[in-house]
């Protein structure tokens, strides 16, 4: 079965402060890829990142950051000095060259001023 | 460039009516999908559609349908609507499925959001 888990319902923080939002996957397969979406409350999902099943390496986009480990099938998405912009719905997503995506149920990041 | 654009943007109908909903996907993408997004919720696959056949089809009844234009245009049409119905409807664009090369990522539109009374 595939199956993509956001335990984290709601979050909130106060401005600057850093958010780690959690994603655990279960796939048999050994090519897929990750995906994580904002989900502003305009309702756009925007694409902020993707990885591929072969490639572990985390990185840093700005404000931004990754952390891919398949030993423990998490996926996790950190923003760091968080600002009310970051406001928004995150959506993890787990691909395995199919026809479709599987969503966790998204987890609300509510920033504060 | 342009992004997936959807339209209506936003609908209100009343149960056992029909509605269609439109996608235009980003220029070059030959590959369309469509969501449901119940509020609360992760948005849940209908259909796919790659060069104008279709590609997969989730657990949805068959009230759903969907077809793929020449321009690989789509329109999700859903008849003899329910009141679970109502949700916001997402279409989204990739240039061909499969897992190779970042071609299978889905740029999703604004979405149509749908009120059955």
């Amino acid at each position: 079965a595939q199956k993509v888990t956001q335990a984290q319902t709601e979050i909130s923080v106060v401005e600057k402060e850093d958010v780690t939002l959690d994603c655990v996957y279960e796939t048999r397969d050994t090519t897929y890829y990750l995906f994580w979406y904002k989900q502003p409350p305009s309702g756009e999902l925007v694409f902020l990142i993707r990885r591929n099943s072969f490639d572990e390496q985390n990185e840093i986009s700005g404000r931004y950051s990754w952390n891919f480990q398949k030993s423990t099938s998490s996926f996790n998405f950190t923003i760091t000095a968080s600002q009310v912009v970051d406001s928004a719905v995150y959506f993890c997503a787990l691909y395995t060259g199919t026809y479709k995506y599987i969503f966790g149920t998204g987890t609300r990041l509510k920033v504060l001023a | 460039d342009a992004g997936v654009t959807q339209s209506p943007t936003h609908l209100i109908k009343t149960r056992g009516q029909q509605v269609t909903l439109r996608c235009s996907p980003i220029s070059g993408h030959k590959s369309v999908s469509w969501y449901q997004q119940v509020l609360g919720q992760g948005p849940q696959f209908i259909f796919q559609y790659y060069e104008k056949e279709e590609r997969g089809r989730g657990n949805f009844p068959d009230r759903f349908s969907a077809r793929q234009f020449p321009n690989y245009s789509s329109e999700l049409n859903v008849n003899a609507l329910l009141l679970g119905d109502s949700a916001l409807y997402l279409c989204a664009s990739s240039q061909e499925p499969g897992t190779s090369g970042g071609e299978e990522t889905q740029y999703f539109g604004p979405g149509t959001r749908l009120l059955v009374l």
